[in-house]
């Protein structure tokens, strides 16, 4: 099973709410990544996370703020959004951190109001 | 970090005709490329990937060809049809699973 989801598949929020993300897979993965995507753009790297622990910080601002409960799921806190934060967010996962596949989720589609 | 460039940016083919796509990159210690396909309000799918001490690969239609010396990758999509319309993307990964995505090329099949 090579299936990465996430949830919500849309989430509508103002710019003082707090919010969650959630992403999760089962394949074993012990790197999972956090993705933006502005439409018609690659995907730009937001975070890493390698064996639970937090690997690469891609200089994001703090509103945003990963967790790594376990090795099967990742959240992805939000608070005090922007409206230029809307995008779709993608979760992403690897057996690890040598040169290895990365499978994304559907991602979640956030707008920021 | 990595500088990935990807051309074309737009491409139109007729049905059954054949597509390129290429991407350039800087680091010559990357050692991953994978190409990934996304329809629209899709995820992207992975669709070919190649590793660096090979030189091509082919999975049906598509194929991918790297050139480690000149330091670039291509996909090749032979027999194109309306369902192979998307954006594609290529990226670069290095020692640490980073991945460095092209800016995408947005390929319409004319049936």
């Amino acid at each position: 099973d090579t299936e990465v989801t996430q949830t919500p598949k849309h989430l509508v929020m103002g710019m003082t709410n707090k919010k969650s993300l959630k992403c999760e897979q089962h394949m074993g993965h012990r790197a999972m990544y956090w993705y933006k995507q502005k439409a018609k753009k690659p995907p730009e790297l937001m975070f890493v996370y390698s064996y639970e622990k937090l690997s690469i910080n891609e200089s994001v601002p703090s509103r945003f703020s990963p967790e790594c409960p376990n090795s099967s799921l990742l959240n992805l806190h939000l608070h005090a959004l922007q409206p230029e934060d809307s995008a779709l967010y993608l979760c992403a996962s690897s057996q690890d951190l040598t040169t290895d596949t990365q499978y994304f989720g559907p991602g979640t589609r956030l707008t920021v109001l | 970090g990595e500088n990935v460039e990807q051309h074309p940016s737009t491409l139109s083919v007729q049905e059954g005709d054949s597509a390129v796509i290429k991407c350039t990159y800087s680091d010559s210690a990357s050692n991953y490329f994978p190409w990934y396909k996304q329809e629209l309000g899709k995820r992207p799918q992975l669709i070919i990937d190649i590793r660096s001490n090979v030189g091509e690969k082919k999975d049906q239609r598509i194929a991918v060809t790297l050139n480690k010396t000149a330091k670039h990758f291509s996909l090749h999509i032979t027999e194109t049809q309306p369902e192979d319309s998307a954006v594609y993307f290529c990226a670069v990964g290095d020692a640490g699973n980073q991945f460095y995505f092209g800016t995408g090329t947005s390929l319409t099949v004319i049936p």
